[in-house]
């Protein structure tokens, strides 16, 4: 079974509005932390956010924040006020225990003028 | 701090040949991997290290080697190079959970290695 899904195909978002994009991740280890990652056009990888699994409230940095369900097992990341700028390939990760970091397959984002 | 660093960017090679991609980090960080992304697969481990010394296997390690001689270094040798490790080679870095307190164990990649074997 794949610890990290990301089913949504493609994503298009009309520039300054808001854009959630899914991750669901299984795991059985009660601490764990949820990551996600932008990779643009030009192939870096760029952290953007974490959560970990006891954190009470959800995590926000700037204009990302992460809607964390913990009984639903997702880890949606929401992009406020998109920006051209944010068009990019989009990945979530997880990490459990100690453990190695595991990549769910990713999810193209464009953001339209 | 210069952060995670990869050598070279770019390189194409012949069925059959070696290499050595190399990696290095000044951030002190115990904690480094090497992953491969392909399309549509995102990012795959291939080996990671605990600490100098120290090297386990991740998801898909056949077809390389690596080596821990000190923190700073991590190099990914290819023994023999085949069309299907023609792929994009990623190698991260993050402190271990023995080094700080937990929850500020990101990894941070470095610009990534395109390597294509004809």
């Amino acid at each position: 079974a794949q610890k990290i899904t990301q089913t949504q195909p493609g994503m298009f978002v009309q520039e300054k509005e808001a854009v959630t994009l899914d991750c669901t991740y299984d795991t059985s280890d009660p601490s764990y932390g949820l990551f996600w990652y932008k990779q643009p056009s030009s192939g870096e990888m760029i952290f953007l956010i974490y959560q970990g699994s006891y954190d009470q409230q959800n995590a926000t940095e700037g204009r990302y924040s992460l809607n964390f369900q913990k009984a639903r097992k997702s880890a949606n990341l929401v992009i406020s006020a998109s920006q051209l700028g944010d068009s990019a390939m989009y990945f979530c990760a997880m990490r459990e225990g100690h453990s190695k970091l595991t990549f769910g397959k990713g999810i193209t984002l464009s953001v339209r003028p | 701090n210069a952060g995670v660093t990869q050598t070279p960017k770019f390189q194409v090679l012949k069925t059959g040949q070696s290499m050595t991609l190399q990696c290095a980090q000044d951030m002190n960080h115990e904690y480094m991997s090497w992953y491969r992304q392909d399309p549509g697969m995102g990012l795959r481990l291939i080996h990671y290290s605990v600490g100098a010394g120290i090297t386990d296997q991740g998801e898909v390690p056949n077809g390389y080697n690596v080596s821990r001689s000190t923190t700073e270094d991590f190099p990914l040798r290819l023994l023999s190079a085949a069309p299907s490790q023609t792929s994009v080679y990623f190698c991260a870095s993050s402190y271990s959970p023995g080094q700080i307190t937990w929850g500020t164990d990101t990894q941070y990649f470095g610009p990534g290695t395109r390597l294509t074997v004809l």
